[in-house]
């Protein structure tokens, strides 16, 4: 059964920082990988999605790689700046496109001004 | 862009009645799906469907029915609303194609007293 995990739940840094998020899949066997934002009381955004047969992704001050062998995705987020606070998700799609897509639980995300 | 619109953003039920949740999306795409969201449990997939008059149970389907009579919209019926439905309740949409994202609404919050 695929399992997505993504640790600290709840993460402060400075403003400026560079900072990575964490995300981890216990089955490798995934079609894809995509990142969500999402503020609170809202939907959530896409932000980058990444192939299984791809290492990275990027969209401006965002980089998303993906690591297959080790079940394992980061978010990299440059200079952040207070308005990227917010809760950051990750979810995989398994191996046949048509089956489910497992979300972990998110990691909250506060930058300091 | 997508645009997938959710037809409250805040809705109030008695214990026992019929709720209708409506979601329409612009973009011709084939997948929608229905999720809930509790603090410390995630997303959960309700239902989705495929493709029009199709539907497909997820992993908490008890409580709820769906309907798909046009490609573009995508309802969540509870039958009987009970105050453990109380939730966010999110819809989205993809394309069948290969290297789909998912599109979220911006969610419904449902209280049932």
């Amino acid at each position: 059964k695929q399992e997505v995990t993504q640790i600290p739940a709840a993460l402060s840094v400075p403003e400026g920082e560079n900072l990575v998020l964490n995300c981890s899949f216990t089955d490798s066997a995934i079609y894809n990988l995509q990142w969500f934002r999402q503020d609170p009381g809202k939907g959530l955004t896409s932000l980058l999605l990444i192939q299984s047969s791809q290492r990275e992704q990027t969209s401006g001050r965002l980089n998303a790689s993906l690591d297959k062998s080790s079940g394992r995705s980061t978010l990299y987020i440059a200079a952040s700046q207070p308005g990227d606070s917010a809760t950051y998700l990750c979810a995989v799609r398994r191996q046949n496109r048509d089956d489910k897509i497992i979300f972990g639980k998110g990691t909250r995300l506060h930058i300091l001004p | 862009d997508v645009k997938v619109t959710q037809s409250s953003r805040y809705l109030v039920k008695r214990t026992g009645e019929k709720v209708f949740l409506e979601c329409v999306q612009d973009m011709d795409h084939e997948n929608m799906f229905w999720y809930r969201q509790d603090p410390g449990l995630g997303l959960r997939l309700i239902y989705f469907s495929y493709d029009v008059k199709m539907k497909e149970k997820g992993d908490i389907p008890e409580g709820y029915s769906v309907s798909r009579e046009k490609k573009e919209r995508f309802s969540l019926i509870l039958e009987s609303a009970s105050t453990n439905q109380t939730s966010m309740y999110l819809c989205a949409s993809s394309l069948t194609a290969g290297g789909e994202k998912l599109f979220f609404g911006s969610g419904t919050q449902l209280s049932v007293l």
